[in-house]
């Protein structure tokens, strides 16, 4: 069965400082792995997803398959990044989308 | 391009009730999904629609749940007979097509007393 686990419910950091926001998972098969934000009074948007490997407001993510993980860094935190972050996995030719319960990170100015 | 739109942003019912939420996707969009988010969790998926048909229900509760994405209008995610477990935020998101990216909409809150 899909799982997505974030171990962490929330997260502070100062502004300037690296982050990262865990996310592991359970899938039996190749699963396309996402990272969606919720920034205060806006809707849930992608903020990032594995197979295109891109840089999206400094944000990285890479998928370790070997420690089923797919964690999300930025070196550098700055104050617009606070928000909910949500990891999420969809695999098996599935459209729908398997979310973790969300981090919230706080950047402290 | 508005964007996925739900309306209404928020509605209370009383148990036994009825609920329906709707849900326009992005234009030139004919795939809808509906989740489930209950406080402190993360969404769930109920059901994936494309125009006229039901592609996935597996996340769909059994009873009191339906959902239709008609020719015209919009989709609708009806629930009969609320009961306070039902309170929850209900999104909708859309996609072009397959494994295409999901964009979402700002979501229905749903109370019921």
């Amino acid at each position: 069965a899909q799982r997505v686990t974030q171990p962490e419910k929330l997260l502070s950091v100062f502004k300037g400082a690296p982050v990262e926001l865990k996310c592991n998972y359970s899938y039996s098969g190749s699963p396309e792995l996402f990272w969606y934000v919720q920034y205060s009074r806006q809707r849930l948007q992608l903020l990032l997803r594995h197979i295109s490997r891109e840089s999206i407001k400094g944000f990285t993510a890479d998928l370790n398959k070997g420690e089923t993980s797919f964690h999300l860094k930025k070196p550098f935190a700055q104050e617009e990044d606070s928000a909910m972050y949500y990891c999420a996995l969809s695999g098996g030719g599935a459209n729908n989308l398997f979310f973790g319960t969300g981090t919230r990170l706080t950047v402290i100015p | 391009n508005a964007g996925v739109m739900q309306n209404p942003r928020h509605l209370v019912r009383r148990r036994g009730q009825e609920a329906r939420l709707r849900c326009s996707p992005m234009k030139g969009h004919s795939h809808v999904y509906w989740y489930r988010q209950l406080p402190e969790e993360g969404l769930k998926f109920m059901v994936y629609l494309q125009k006229e048909n039901i592609i996935d229900e597996s996340g769909m509760p059994k009873e009191r749940f339906s959902a239709e994405f008609p020719k015209e209008g919009p989709s609708i995610l009806r629930i009969q007979q609320v009961v306070r477990g039902d309170s929850a935020a209900y999104f909708c998101a859309s996609s072009a097509g397959v494994a295409e990216t999901q964009y979402f909409g700002p979501g229905t809150r749903l109370l019921v007393l």
